[in-house]
């Protein structure tokens, strides 16, 4: 079946640009249909969207973090990557990778990796 | 931005209760676009239900959702210890947005 795993470096400097890349495995991210996302969970925190992209391009943004945020897929690859720029301690938290699929009643995270811890600190 | 605000915090219960976590909306949320996940320690959040009332694949009949508008209520008739873990409510009318949670505990 369809996983999703994320992998980047845990620790990123205030100021820097965090990076991580969501591989899909099972299943081909260009064979349409879904769209792939980026959520995050800071520290004590609940779930907080970050953005999306379909395969072939067009995005959306969570407007607090659009001017910081950038989402591509490489379909060759099999893989999806977030870049959030300008980092501070605040970003400090656990990223997932997720698909949002297409139910019968509206569009959901219907499929998530596991989590990567993401620390911002010098 | 439609905010979603789960109440309570947190339940303390016992297996075998009855158990209803709500979630309110700011504003209508389109076609009830709203689902439930759950979240255990350490795990990523499973989904749970969609569409405010319909179950995901795999999910036990226990767990149900109601609701509509700016209301919205999941259940679990009989609290397995399995389902001890923390509900998110999310809602994709507008954009997506999920609420703070509310954690089952012991």
């Amino acid at each position: 079946q369809v996983q999703l795993q994320e992998s980047g470096p845990g620790l990123v400097k205030p100021s820097q640009t965090l990076s991580l890349t969501c591989f899909v495995s099972g299943g081909s991210i260009s064979s349409g249909g879904y769209y792939w996302g980026w959520i995050r969970q800071r520290p004590g925190k609940g779930l907080e969207w970050i953005g999306y992209s379909y395969f072939s391009g067009g995005t959306d943004y969570n407007p607090s973090l659009k001017s910081r945020a950038f989402i591509s897929v490489d379909a060759s690859r099999n893989q999806f990557s977030l870049k959030l720029s300008s980092v501070t301690a605040a970003d400090t938290g656990v990223f997932y990778c997720a698909r949002i699929g297409e139910w019968k009643y509206g569009w959901y995270f219907d499929l998530w990796g596991r989590g990567t811890l993401v620390t911002v600190s010098s | 931005e439609i905010v979603l605000t789960q109440s309570p915090g947190t339940l303390s219960l016992s297996p075998g209760e009855r158990v209803t976590l709500s979630c309110r909306a700011s504003q209508s949320v389109g076609s009830n676009y709203l689902a439930w996940y759950q979240q255990k320690p350490g795990q990523a959040p499973r989904l749970l239900i969609y569409g405010a009332s319909n179950r995901a694949t795999g999910i036990p009949d226990r767990f149900s959702g109601s609701g509509s508008g700016t209301d919205f209520t999941l259940t679990i008739s009989r609290l397995e210890p399995d389902d001890f873990a923390v509900y998110y409510c999310q809602q994709s009318g507008s954009s997506y947005t999920f609420g703070g949670g509310t954690k089952v505990e012991v």
